[in-house]
């Protein structure tokens, strides 16, 4: 089985930067998804990884690892639109588990 | 990107009949499906992972003879809810992993999610 913690709730300020923390206990380690999902909607990859280190891609970037068990998501330049949970899930050999996922509230 | 659809997208039924949701993948050859529900504020619960042409594996709590899918073909999978009742109501969303994007990378795509309401 698996295990994942992230912080329930975050605020933050438009413009600002925020990071969204993730620690994961797994046998069989086999990458680490984040995705964003708005009140109502099916969850939208954001990002993949199975390396240790940082993937940025635009304004969201990932880093990894794995020896800490550790995931981080950060996001910069925060618009209001960014408002949404963030679900952190882990792959094993068999499944993808999902995390309980972090409400972020941007404020103006 | 690869594109996971759903279909309704939104139904209602009386509580006993059964309802049938449909998941496809449009650009690439899904070899495992998943089938998650979700209800509020909570996060997605895996139900049950079906690959082509094997029977789905169930997550324990799941009633297989309750919620039957069928993945007959690599770009279609189907999830039946049976003799539904109230507390199926729920967010159910299905996903697709198939070789896709540059490299081969093994994403996970999400269909844009069923919403179920059993009165």
């Amino acid at each position: 089985g698996q295990n994942i913690d992230q912080p329930t709730e975050m605020t933050a300020t438009e413009g600002a930067i925020v990071q969204i923390n993730c620690t994961y206990q797994t046998s069989g380690f086999n990458g680490l998804f984040w995705y964003q999902q708005h009140a109502g909607e099916a969850p939208t990859f954001l990002s993949y990884n199975v390396l240790d280190g940082l993937e940025e891609k635009g304004r969201f970037s990932s880093f990894l690892s794995r020896s800490k068990g550790y995931s981080y998501l950060l996001l910069k330049e925060l618009q209001m639109k960014d408002s949404a949970s963030y679900l952190c899930a882990v792959r094993d050999r068999k499944e993808v588990t999902f995390g309980t996922g972090t409400k972020l509230q941007v404020i103006p | 990107g690869a594109v996971v659809s759903q279909h309704p997208s939104r139904v209602i039924c009386k509580s006993g009949t059964s309802v049938k949701i449909e998941c496809r993948s449009l650009d690439f050859q899904a070899t495992t499906m998943f089938w998650y529900r979700q209800f509020p504020k909570q996060s997605l619960m895996l139900m049950a992972t079906s690959n082509e042409g094997s029977k789905a594996t169930y997550e324990q709590g799941v009633e297989k003879d309750k919620f039957l899918i069928n993945h007959a073909s690599l770009t279609l999978s189907t999830l039946t809810v049976t003799s539904a009742h109230p507390e199926d109501s729920s967010f159910y969303i299905c996903s697709a992993r198939g070789l896709a994007g540059e490299g081969g990378s093994y994403e996970q795509y999400f269909g844009p999610g069923t919403r179920l309401t059993v009165t």
